[in-house]
């Protein structure tokens, strides 16, 4: 069964920390994503990568960076975690090309307080 | 970013009730894909459309890729309580470069009473 992990599906955080949130995928997708999910705010892009050790910016990458070393793990990063970043965080893939959808993980319920 | 506009934002019905939802857009979209989203996991694709015009079904759930492409909407007929949760629906323009990047709709909270 071909999925999208994520290696949390909750943590607590405490303000200042620096925060791993880890995805893997094994569908050899060329294409992950960077989601969160906020009550009323739908999913905002934070980063996402077309490609091993490349990365654009979404709509909100303020406070977040990304890495991608390899092409089936795909990371986010919060340098220094504040509160107003807690939230649903979600990884996605996919296929390069038109017509494909995202393949999306259960998500990590972050808590940072 | 852009973002579809996508109705409505809640709906409360009882179950064996019908539902429809909708998203409609300025630009076109050559693809339009919907999601459901289950509480406390992640979105899952249920229908993708390809083609202005064409109407595709999975079980109870019918779908249509609007004729000017700025438009889709999703049925579901004789809900069920485990059709509750969060339906999106997407758009990507595509092909080439980030075109492949999908918009979203905020999404359709729906609650189903038994």
């Amino acid at each position: 069964d071909v999925k999208v992990t994520q290696s949390s599906r909750y943590l607590v955080k405490r303000t200042g920390e620096k925060v791993f949130l880890e995805c893997v995928q094994d569908m050899d997708h060329e294409n992950m994503f960077w989601y969160r999910q906020d009550p009323g705010l739908g999913l905002r892009l934070i980063y996402f990568s077309y490609d091993v050790k490349m990365k654009e910016k979404g709509d909100i990458p303020e406070g977040y960076s990304v890495s991608r070393e390899k092409k089936e793990r795909f990371s986010l990063i919060l340098e220094s975690a504040s509160t107003n970043q807690t939230s649903m965080y979600l990884c996605a893939s996919s296929l390069v090309g038109a017509g494909y959808g995202y393949t999306f993980g259960s998500g990590t319920r972050l808590t940072v307080v | 970013g852009q973002q579809l506009n996508q109705s409505p934002q809640s709906m409360f019905i009882q179950e064996g009730e019908d539902v429809s939802m909708n998203c409609t857009s300025s630009s076109i979209f050559n693809t339009w894909l919907w999601y459901k989203q289950d509480p406390g996991e992640g979105p899952v694709l249920l229908i993708a459309l390809y083609k202005a015009g064409e109407l595709t079904s999975n079980g109870r759930l019918t779908a249509q890729f609007g004729i000017t492409r700025k438009d889709s909407f999703l049925n579901i007929s004789a809900s069920i309580p485990s059709d509750v949760g969060i339906y999106f629906c997407a758009g990507q323009l595509g092909p080439g470069g980030s075109n492949y990047k999908l918009t979203f709709g905020k999404g359709t909270l729906l609650t189903v009473n038994p």
